[in-house]
């Protein structure tokens, strides 16, 4: 069965980069994406970017686009997403999720359980 | 980027209850909507896209209607397991953008 299982929480200081990843199983890697969306606490759902494990093509946020990478590695089904330089509100549970292109965009099917990022001095 | 207004931000109601949950985007986007279901502590599950697609597995008792700027999420007789946070999520255009949710609690 699909499964994607994400690596554990994290405190960092303000100005460090944190690492999240995403173990896939399951199913085809490279004909789905891995998309990033994040949740602050009692708040709501905001979509980051997304990596097409085909190709390795990143979909960033706009928002994120000068401090987030996301790779993918085809060969262990791992996917991971790197944030730098970070913030007191980048505190959030992490979330990776199967994307499904259905042309224009993208629906997301499948999630991890989150990683829970926690930035504070 | 495109808004996604959902309403009412809570709803109390019980179970039996139909209830429904609008999204307005703030602009079309023909049908390109998806609704999740969210529950405390846990991550989102998809059901319904491409406005009424039911996802796999998801009850018959949730529906999905709606077109180009408007759309509805209907839960045609509430269950103990719906009491969750509903989101909607636009995907005509990127940035995906979520709504606000919507709080499904007991009354």
């Amino acid at each position: 069965q699909v499964q994607l299982v994400q690596s554990g929480g994290e405190v960092k200081k303000p100005g460090a980069t944190v690492k999240v990843s995403c173990k896939a199983s399951g199913y085809i890697l490279n004909n789905y994406g891995i998309d990033w969306v994040r949740q602050a606490p009692g708040q709501g759902l905001e979509w980051m970017g997304g990596i097409s494990a085909f190709n390795g093509n990143t979909n960033y946020a706009q928002k994120f686009q000068d401090r987030v990478t996301m790779t993918t590695d085809t060969s262990t089904g791992m996917v991971s997403m790197e944030l730098r330089s970070l913030r007191s509100d980048d505190t959030a549970v992490y979330y990776c999720a199967r994307g499904v292109v259905v042309v224009p965009g993208v629906i997301l099917d499948f999630w991890g359980q989150g990683t829970l990022v926690t930035v504070s001095s | 980027d495109i808004q996604l207004t959902q309403s009412p931000s809570t709803l109390s109601a019980s179970v039996g209850d139909r209830v429904t949950i609008t999204c307005r985007a703030s602009q079309s986007i023909t049908y390109w909507l998806a609704w999740y279901q969210q529950k405390p502590g846990k991550a989102p599950k998809l059901l319904i896209y491409k406005a009424s697609t039911l996802e796999n597995g998801v009850p018959p008792r949730f529906s999905g209607s709606g077109s180009g700027t408007e759309f509805t999420l209907a839960i045609s007789s509430l269950q103990p397991d719906d009491f969750a946070t509903y989101y909607c999520q636009q995907y005509k255009t990127y940035p995906l953008t979520f709504g606000g949710g919507t709080k499904v609690e007991i009354k």
